[in-house]
């Protein structure tokens, strides 16, 4: 069984270009979140797609976006890139919808913003 | 608005030692709580998850616990080993913004000294 994989595992930008952040869920997994982790913080919640819907947004602005694919896949975007934005980008994948289900996450994206 | 908090933020101990790891949280409507492992640059690895309606889980050398009333728990871990040394966080889930998302707290870097 395939885990979480994340591409690329490491980014730099300029400030002001935009991102293309990329995530496979695990195989069975309908539910994709992505979290953003700045140096020594713990991850924050961006946004979470259940069968290619938003299923809820964090406090981030709209220049953070998303997709989810039919096969679950999913993206994350961000224009206008900010220095700020540098950070770990958190994949994390689960079954469903239901609190019980346990989340899994991938190995990251490092982004580096000059 | 969920608070997370872990302490100590950082601890260091010899190997052999048995030690534990404090997460609080503000709001005790959750669904679940886990912990997580993180590597210095890496993602997170799943520890133990506990449901709402559990009082702890084990998982060999790991035990945690879970007093959602007091909004309290604790990560066990024994006979530790310099392999332990890593980032420890906790999170409950769901957060406060509607979707299955986790919130987190900031960890407790372990060092386990040979």
């Amino acid at each position: 069984e395939t885990g979480v994989t994340q591409s690329p595992t490491h980014l730099i930008k300029t400030r002001g270009q935009q991102v293309t952040l990329r995530c496979s869920s695990q195989s069975g997994h309908n539910t994709v979140s992505w979290y953003q982790q700045a140096l020594g913080q713990g991850p924050q919640f961006i946004f979470q797609y259940y069968r290619e819907e938003e299923n809820g947004r964090g406090n981030f602005p709209p220049r953070f976006s998303g997709l989810q694919f039919p096969n679950y896949s999913s993206e994350l975007n961000v224009n206008a890139l900010e220095l700020d934005d540098s950070a770990l980008y958190l994949c994390a994948s689960s079954l469903g919808l239901a609190e019980s289900y346990e989340q899994y996450f991938g190995p990251g994206t490092r982004l580096t913003v000059t | 608005k969920q608070e997370v908090t872990q302490i100590p933020a950082a601890l260091s101990v010899p190997e052999g030692e048995n030690l534990v790891l404090n997460c609080s949280f503000t709001d005790s409507a959750i669904y679940n709580l886990q912990w997580f492992r993180q590597d210095p640059g890496k993602g997170l690895t799943s520890l133990l998850l506990i449901q709402s309606s559990q009082r702890e889980q084990t998982s060999g050398r790991l035990n945690a616990s879970l007093d959602k009333s007091s909004g309290r728990s604790t990560l066990y871990i024994a006979a530790s080993q310099p392999g332990d040394s890593a980032t420890y966080l906790c999170a409950v889930g769901p957060g406060p913004t509607g979707a299955n998302n986790l919130f987190f707290g900031t960890g407790t870097r372990l060092t386990v000294i040979p």
